[in-house]
């Protein structure tokens, strides 16, 4: 069964750089059609839909866009997060996830989720 | 302000019938992008309900059933149970956004 696990700092200052690392536990990152991907949920909010990584084509939220940078690490069975300049409203829990590819595709495998806490 | 709308709440008896709808427009579900359902326990990740507007994966009770019609798209739960109490969210693909999209989502309470 395949499992992801999020992990990485819960504590981010201010206009710093968010990091975190997803590994892809009982497969590989490299077989099949999939996309790979970040998802977040502020504390008693929705989902929002941050961006994903398919085939080496990475594919990002607008609204994030110009802060997001997402890529693979095969050798580790690992795909990361980068969202710079981060403010309060990036707080949230981040899930890492695995779609059907790109475009309108499930999410079929979600990891646990970690919380982020942007605070000086 | 979401992409797709959701009722942010529903609510209904035990063994009762509820629905939960999930509005979009030309761009996204009007367009012909499949929608998908989520629900989400508390404290929990979300768990995929229905993919492909209407299926279900394996092990999901066919209690919940999904339906796509124009620019909306429709998720319904009979016989309700207490366990059915959660958030529940729609997802499809944006192609002026060029992007995933969810909805609000939906708190359902089982009276």
């Amino acid at each position: 069964q395949l499992q992801l696990q999020e992990s990485g700092p819960g504590l981010v200052k201010p206009s710093e750089t968010l990091s975190l690392t997803c590994t892809v536990v009982g497969g590989s990152i490299s077989s099949g059609s999939y996309s790979w991907g970040w998802i977040r949920q502020p504390p008693g909010k929705g989902l929002e839909w941050i961006g994903n990584i398919y085939y080496g084509s990475t594919y990002y939220n607008p609204s994030l866009k110009s802060r997001v940078t997402i890529s693979v690490d095969t050798s580790k069975n690992q795909f990361s997060l980068k969202l710079s300049s981060v403010t309060a409203a990036d707080t949230a829990l981040y899930y890492c996830a695995r779609q059907g590819g790109v475009g309108a595709t499930a999410v079929e495998y979600w990891g646990q989720g970690t919380l982020v806490t942007v605070s000086s | 302000q979401s992409v797709l709308t959701q009722p942010p709440s529903v609510s209904g008896a035990p063994g009762q019938r509820v629905t939960i709808s999930c509005t979009g427009s030309s761009s996204n579900i009007g367009a012909g992008y499949d929608v998908h359902w989520y629900q989400q326990l508390p404290g929990t990740a979300p768990k995929l309900l229905i993919y492909g507007n209407s299926n279900r994966p394996s092990g999901v009770p066919d209690r919940f059933t999904g339906s796509k019609s124009g620019t909306s798209a429709s998720l319904a739960i009979t016989g309700l149970q207490a366990a059915d109490e959660a958030d529940y969210y729609c997802q499809s693909y944006d192609n002026s956004l060029r992007a995933s999209v969810f909805g609000g989502g939906t708190q359902l309470t089982v009276l």
